[in-house]
């Protein structure tokens, strides 16, 4: 079956630590997502890739960096510099960025914890 | 900038119950909208895209609708069940990004 893996399901790290969370996809999408979310907050855009070697930031990429060398896999990195980095993170994928009729397919995210 | 709003936050329904889920955003310049569902702790799974050129979608038992002009859509579930608790979440698709709304938290009783 095709889909979206993210992995781990909790993560716990210490405050001052760097963390990355991983993120593949077998669907064979161009474009992958990276998505926070909080209690009772919508969905906040972390960054995007359109395509492999591209990414842009999106609304709160300070404090995250990713990566993107190949098509299945769109891993984040939560640095120390991010302020409050304890959130449940989601990663997405769509066919193409820019497209009318292309859904967002969504993993099963990623519950990080920082103390 | 672009804005969603989903009003009510959190709606409670009996079973077999029709009701109504609204969605608002600010700037008609959309590709597309998405209907998600969300259940505790879990991902999302899309539900219905309305393109921009169109005015509604149909799955089952749900129905989403999209008026550009007035900055709105609304989801219909049809005979409600228990098992359609979950968050409700209306995104709209601007360039490549996609912008969510807060969700309506639905609870079915039986």
């Amino acid at each position: 079956d095709g889909g979206i893996t993210q992995s781990p399901k909790y993560l716990f790290r210490k405050e001052g630590q760097n963390v990355t969370l991983s993120c593949e996809q077998n669907l064979n999408h161009d474009a992958m997502y990276w998505y926070r979310q909080d209690p009772g907050q919508g969905l906040r855009l972390i960054y995007y890739s359109q395509i492999v070697n591209d990414f842009q930031k999106g609304d709160i990429a300070e404090g995250y960096s990713v990566s993107r060398e190949k098509k299945e896999s769109f891993p984040l990195t939560v640095t120390s510099a991010q302020k409050n980095p304890t959130a449940f993170y989601l990663c997405a994928s769509s066919i193409r960025l820019l497209s009318v009729d292309s859904p967002l397919h969504f993993g099963n995210g990623t519950r990080l914890t920082v103390t | 900038k672009q804005e969603v709003t989903q009003i009510p936050a959190a709606l409670s329904v009996p079973e077999g119950e029709n009701l109504v889920l609204n969605c608002s955003f600010t700037d008609s310049a959309i590709y597309n909208l998405q209907w998600f569902r969300q259940d505790p702790g879990k991902g999302l799974t899309s539900l219905l895209l309305i393109q921009s050129s169109q005015r509604e979608q149909t799955s089952g038992r749900l129905n989403a609708s999209l008026d550009k002009s007035s900055g709105r859509s609304t989801l219909y579930i049809a005979a409600s069940q228990p098992g359609d608790s979950a968050t409700y979440l209306c995104a709209v698709k601007e360039g490549g990004k996609l912008i969510f709304g807060q969700g309506t938290e639905l609870s079915v009783k039986p």
